[in-house]
């Protein structure tokens, strides 16, 4: 079945560095989602990627989709403390909206 | 504005025991509901999901089921609890707003214990 891995499992970073974390795909994505999940909260959406080679920006953070719809990134510039969480990129798989979940990349920063 | 509600927040149950988490949506009709699992430090892994009342489609074969007895309302259930049952089970919801994008959202989850 389709699978989503996600790398690196865990990054320790200090404030005021960057962070990226990077996502693949067995199979081409029509799309790809990222979330965000506090230490102890639930996951939040934070943006969807539809089309090959889309770049998108939110403040300091920076989303890719691959040229193939394959992989994708995410990337923090200067972290501060409040990026603090596991960041989840997630396919669409079939239909009904089903979410195939990386495993996650949980980034520490230290002040 | 859209809410969904999980409970209980937290619960810990012995080996053997039944089970029945509860989901509620508010704010929205006929969403897509979902049961997630996540394991400590792990991914999110798909139990469940539902389109509509009384129709459920299973991911994983398990000892658990679900059943939606009314449009904003799903249940996660185990008849016999296991060790490997623990963890933090999410409900989601996907809504069809034409605006929006495909993102789910999630309840605040039940973080299970099974002694």
């Amino acid at each position: 079945g389709q699978q989503v891995m996600q790398i690196p499992q865990y990054q320790h970073v200090q404030e005021g560095e960057d962070f990226t974390t990077y996502c693949n795909s067995s199979t081409t994505l029509s799309n790809i989602q990222w979330y965000k999940q506090r230490p102890g909260g639930h996951p939040v959406f934070l943006i969807q990627l539809v089309k090959s080679g889309e770049v998108k920006k939110q403040k300091r953070l920076t989303f890719q989709f691959g040229e193939a719809k394959k992989n994708s990134s995410l990337h923090i510039t200067a972290t501060q403390t409040t990026d603090v969480g596991t960041y989840f990129c997630a396919g669409i798989s079939g239909g009904y909206n089903k979410l195939i979940f990386g495993a996650g990349t949980r980034l520490a920063v230290h002040p | 504005s859209q809410t969904i509600h999980q409970w209980p927040a937290t619960l810990v149950q012995p080996v053997g025991s039944p089970l029945s988490l509860e989901c509620t949506v508010e704010g929205t009709s006929n969403p897509n509901l979902y049961w997630y699992r996540q394991a400590a430090g792990r991914g999110l892994q798909l139990l469940f999901y539902s389109v509509g009342i009384g129709q459920i489609s299973s991911e994983v074969p398990q000892n658990l089921s679900a059943s939606r007895p009314q449009d904003r309302q799903f249940i996660l259930s185990s008849k016999k609890l296991l060790l490997s049952d623990s963890g933090f089970y999410l409900c989601a919801w996907r809504g069809w707003r034409a605006d929006s994008y495909n993102e789910q959202f999630f309840g605040p989850g039940t973080r299970l214990t099974v002694l």
